[in-house]
């Protein structure tokens, strides 16, 4: 069973820059599993970010970016605000019509 | 605007049922896959299944397969979730969510706000 994996947690401070990852138990995240990124706070329903690795969704600031980072997709938040305070998510196609999330990251800005 | 409204959710006993609606709006409902996503309490988030365009085909996730039906009814831009033999662990709010737009479409663009589901007795 594949699993993705993410940071459980990150802190950054105010103005910072961090750069959160999502991989797999096996293998390599590669641009076919289409890594997308989303953004949840607390209650509310999730908002995309990022698709295709690297594609901003409309409407998010450019001081959020995608990537592959050597086996892994990575989100970089750089000027990291007090509302980025919440949870972030990434998404991979396995193939076959099979989605998998990874577990999440709770980003601390403080 | 793009709009999607689910239903339905409530409170089940185990071992009950359950059909959850979405309700589309401001797009083109008959030409995009449509996803069910679900998120227990404190959890993340998980992808539960996936319909086609068409309706044609239909993708779950091995934790509900054999118990939950997705279908689709275009003439009235709904999607469904039919939600059978109900366990404990499927407490969890339930999303749905719009397949991204071609030609990068290999992602989930507009979700819903939710329903819960909640399975106890």
């Amino acid at each position: 069973q594949t699993v993705v994996t993410q940071e459980p947690s990150f802190s950054v401070s105010p103005g910072g820059t961090v750069t959160l990852t999502c991989g797999l138990s096996s293998g390599s995240v590669s641009t076919s599993n289409y890594p997308s990124w989303y953004q949840q706070t607390p209650g509310q329903a999730p908002r995309t970010l990022i698709y295709s690795s690297n594609t901003r969704s409309s409407g998010v600031p450019d001081r959020f970016s995608g990537s592959i980072l050597g086996n892994k997709a990575a989100l970089t938040i750089t000027g990291a605000q007090a509302d980025d305070e919440c949870d972030y998510y990434c998404l991979l196609y396995m193939g076959s019509g099979i989605w998998v999330f990874g577990g999440g990251t709770r980003l601390t800005v403080l | 605007e793009v709009q999607l409204v689910e239903s339905g959710g409530g409170l089940v006993q185990p071992g009950g049922s359950l059909r959850l609606s979405c309700a589309a709006s401001g797009f083109t409902f008959s030409t995009y896959a449509m996803y069910w996503v679900r998120q227990a309490p404190g959890r993340g988030l998980e992808w539960v299944s996936t319909i086609s365009a068409s309706g044609g085909s239909t993708y779950y996730a091995d934790s509900v397969k054999g118990r939950f039906t997705i279908s689709r009814d275009s003439s009235k831009n709904t999607l469904y979730l039919q939600l059978n033999g109900l366990r404990a662990e499927d407490t969890a709010v339930y999303y749905c969510a719009k397949r991204g737009v071609p030609p990068a479409s290999y992602y989930f663009d507009y979700w819903g706000q939710g329903t819960l589901v909640t399975v106890s007795s």
